[in-house]
Order: structure tokens, then sequence, then C-alpha cells
């Protein structure tokens, strides 16, 4: 049972323009939701992060959506740099006693054409 | 900056061999977590650690135990490696925080069980 899901494996845009990248969890326990980038032969880095108790959440040409009662958040990159060409996870997090349980999605390729 | 090394890099092990993973971080980070990514399936839990000499089981610990000897080391063991064992495996850590705690990830271990 898949609790975060992002149904699009690939997605290709071109520069300049905007970047969309969809996710949608089932758990509705989740306290926090993140993105994390990963270029090919290195490991995830954490890019944004949003609390379950807001709706946006913006960081320079990053802004993350949260729609809880439809389930959903999304990614948007405006705009668009080649730099950007990376897979992106989406995540929920939970807070526990002693540490924080998170789930991961299966991941979106973001290609970004010059 | 936070550093999560990875001892190797590439891996080419046989069925039925121990395989360690070793992994290091620098920033006194009470968590530590062993992730595998796969195709599809994104990044799975196989154990994590919120302190020295603890250990608990992630979503799929079959066929993997941990160490957790120093807090800044953490290893992943196989006990017999088997061939559905070849994956990426990603070291991360982390300090709980009140809000999100973002995983800083190791580089991976490409491993291949033959």
């Amino acid at each position: 049972d898949q609790q975060v899901k992002q149904n699009s494996p690939s997605l290709s845009v071109q520069e300049g323009r905007i970047s969309i990248l969809n996710c949608d969890y089932t758990n509705s326990m989740f306290d926090y939701f993140l993105w994390y980038k990963k270029y090919p032969a290195e490991g995830p880095t954490f890019l944004i992060s949003i609390s379950s108790i807001k709706d946006k959440n913006e960081d320079g040409r990053f802004t993350v959506f949260l729609n809880k009662s439809a389930k959903h958040l999304s990614l948007h990159i405006v705009p668009s740099q080649p730099g950007d060409s990376a897979v992106y996870f989406c995540a929920g997090e939970r807070e526990k006693t002693s540490y924080d349980k998170v789930i991961f999605g299966p991941g979106t390729s973001l290609s970004v054409i010059p | 900056d936070v550093k999560v090394t990875q001892s190797s890099r590439y891996l080419v092990k046989r069925t039925g061999e121990k395989v360690f993973l070793e992994c290091v971080q620098d920033m006194d980070h009470e968590n530590m977590f062993w992730y595998r990514q796969d195709p599809g399936l994104g990044l799975r839990l196989i154990y994590f650690s919120y302190d020295v000499k603890m250990k608990e089981k992630g979503d799929i610990p079959e066929g993997y135990s941990v160490s957790r000897e120093k807090k800044e080391r953490f290893s992943l063991i196989l006990e017999s490696a088997s061939t559905n064992q070849t994956s990426m495996y990603l070291c991360a850590s982390s300090r709980p925080d009140r809000g999100a705690s973002p995983l800083h990830f190791g580089n991976g271990t490409r491993l291949t069980v033959t």
C-alpha cells in the first residue's frame, strides 16, 4: 500500500517555463511534507518542506502547495532551469517521540530542456 | 555542512556472502537510517537508529541487520547476500527537531549481488 504516490514517472519542461510536480498521499497522519531532489550518482538533498497545517510555502523559485482535503501537494519551480533536471521525491513525515517516520514516493524525473 | 560518508560507491558480491555497508556522519546527529532505492518504488526504510546501540526495524528489514556502536557510525549488514538485494543503498542522518527533520543523505552504495 503506497502511502505517498507520484503518478508521473517523468516530466519535460522548457527552460524558463513552470515545472509542476504532483504528489498524492493516503495517510492523514503526516505532520509535514518534504521534497527532495536527487542527481544521478548522488544522494537526495532536501529542497523544501510544508507543515500539514499550512497550504503554501515558498523558497525562492520553489513553492509547495498543500490541499489537505484532496490529500494532494504540488511543487512549483519557476522559472525552470537546466540545473533543475533531477529526480524529485515527495515524502510524508510523521513526528514520533524520538524519531520522525518518513515515507517516500517513487519519484518524478524532471528534464528541463534548454 | 553535514557530511554523510558511505565507504563504498560500488560493490559486487556473490550470493551467500556476508556484506558490510559502512556509514559515517560528522554532525553529531542522533538519528541514522538505511534506505534502499529501487526504480518505481522510491526509497524504502530498512533499519534506523535513534541512539547508540539502539535499532528499530523499518519497512523491509528481512535479510538485513545493523550495528551502531558509536554515534557517528551506522553499519548495514547483509548476513547472506541474495540477488534480490541488488540495489542502491542510501544512508542518512538527522537531528530530531520540533518541526520537519530533513534527512541528510550520503552518495549511496550501488550493490550488485551475482
